[in-house]
């Protein structure tokens, strides 16, 4: 079965510095991970999707994040953090359970990031 | 291009009513998918449609139900309504299913 777990609740870090959320997963398939953002009162936006054509992956607003399948971690990164980055992420693995297309998403627990000026 | 639509935006009701939920996909998309979000478990999968079918299920109890339409426009029912199904309900659609997904904004359900 499918897991993902986000090592970290709650991140803060200070305007301009970088940002680190850890994600580790379980996967019995060679696995689709997604990074969501969630901002307050807002839907969920997809970041970045890896789908083992290249192990970084860069996503939207300067993420990326790497796939290590030695670590079986998918972390996310950015090198400058912006006010508007305060939100909740979540790491994600589609669930295949065997077939080829399902849009069962399997959610972190998510980690919020705050940022201070 | 229109994004996911969800109504109602915000919904109160009282313990065993029901209830039902809409969401309107982006134009093209075919699969449809459902998520409860609460402060406690977190996002949840409850189903999802492709093509008027229910391809996958959740482990949510028979009380929350679904359907879509030909127009590939979901609704989510849930009857004898429970304080515990106070959450934030996601719909999503994609193209195929296991694609990226985009998300509506939501239905806020509260039971009082």
């Amino acid at each position: 079965a499918q897991s993902v777990t986000q090592l970290d609740s709650h991140v803060s870090v200070s305007e301009g510095t970088p940002v680190l959320l850890r994600c580790n997963y379980s996967s019995s398939y060679s696995p689709s991970l997604f990074w969501y953002v969630q901002h307050p009162n807002k839907g969920l936006q997809l970041l970045l999707k890896y789908t083992s054509a290249a192990t970084l992956v860069k996503g939207i607003n300067g993420f990326e994040a790497e796939f290590k399948k030695s670590e079986t971690s998918f972390h996310l990164t950015k090198p400058s953090a912006h006010m508007s980055d305060a939100a909740e992420y979540f790491c994600v693995v589609s669930d295949l359970g065997g077939s080829s297309n399902t849009g069962k998403l399997i959610f972190g627990q998510g980690t919020t990031l705050q940022v201070k000026p | 291009k229109a994004g996911v639509t969800q109504t109602p935006r915000y919904l109160i009701k009282t313990r065993g009513q029901q209830v039902t939920l809409s969401c309107s996909p982006i134009s093209g998309h075919r699969s449809v998918s459902w998520y409860q979000q609460t402060p406690g478990q977190g996002l949840q999968f409850l189903f999802e449609y492709f093509s008027e079918t229910q391809r996958n299920k959740g482990n949510f109890p028979g009380r929350f139900s679904g359907r879509q339409f030909s127009n590939s426009r979901s609704e989510m029912n849930v009857s004898t309504l429970e304080l515990g199904d106070s959450a934030l309900y996601l719909c999503a659609s994609s193209s195929r299913g296991n694609e990226k997904l985009f998300f509506g904004s939501g239905t806020q359900l509260s039971v009082l």
